[in-house]
């Protein structure tokens, strides 16, 4: 059974860039079957796709956060990051890395870690 | 404001059965593009609970099944249980956003 564990701080200063890691267990992230992805969700509110990498290092990104996002993959370490640039209060959230795979050319998130909560604040 | 419309909430007693619609637009449900559902308990990440529109994974209840008609989908709870109590999500892709995109999540209370 895949997993996958979220990693890295929980307070980032507004202006800065938060940087988060998932680690996968269980299954190895050189499977060109899924992409991996970036989810986040704000307190008491909804789930908002962040971006996607492949093993072959393609990436797609949310057109709303794009100009700001960076994701990454390293094969060695079986993990993906994010990088979000320039965050203000707004980019607090828990922050969930997902394992996705196509059904007919439907991508689904199959498996989630656990989420780790970022806050932004001074 | 979401892309994927879902009431804020929801509520049955146990064993009653519930439903929990999802409506998209053009671009995403009414475009051909799949629904599925995720059900989040209190504190914790999202599960999948159906996928492509109708399909259960391995361990999920025969309880659970889901529906996608036009530009719209449902997800249906029967025999309602205590432990169904969560945050349900549906989530399709949008063509003209270019981006996975999920409802704003109905809380289903069991009373």
């Amino acid at each position: 059974q895949v997993q996958l564990q979220e990693s890295g701080p929980g307070l980032v200063k507004p202006s800065q860039t938060l940087s988060l890691t998932c680690t996968v267990s269980g299954g190895s992230i050189s499977s060109a079957t899924y992409y991996w992805s970036w989810i986040r969700q704000p307190a008491g509110k909804g789930l908002e796709w962040i971006g996607r990498i492949h093993t072959s290092g393609s990436t797609n990104y949310n057109p709303s956060l794009k100009s700001r996002v960076t994701i990454s993959v390293d094969t060695s370490k079986n993990q993906f990051s994010l990088n979000l640039s320039s965050v203000t209060a707004t980019d607090t959230a828990v922050y969930y890395c997902a394992r996705s795979r196509s059904y007919s050319g439907s991508y689904v998130f199959e498996y989630w870690g656990q989420g780790t909560l970022v806050t932004v604040s001074s | 404001q979401s892309v994927l419309t879902q009431p804020p909430s929801v509520s049955g007693a146990p064993g009653q059965r519930v439903t929990i619609s999802c409506t998209g637009s053009s671009s995403n449900i009414g475009a051909g593009s799949d629904v599925h559902w995720y059900q989040q308990l209190p504190g914790t990440a999202p599960k999948l609970l159906i996928y492509v529109n109708t399909n259960r994974p391995s361990g999920v209840p025969d309880r659970f099944s889901g529906s996608k008609s036009g530009t719209s989908a449902s997800l249906a709870i029967s025999g309602l249980q205590a432990e169904d109590e969560a945050d349900y999500y549906c989530q399709s892709y949008d063509s003209s956003l270019s981006s996975w995109v999920f409802g704003g999540g109905t809380k289903l209370t069991v009373l």
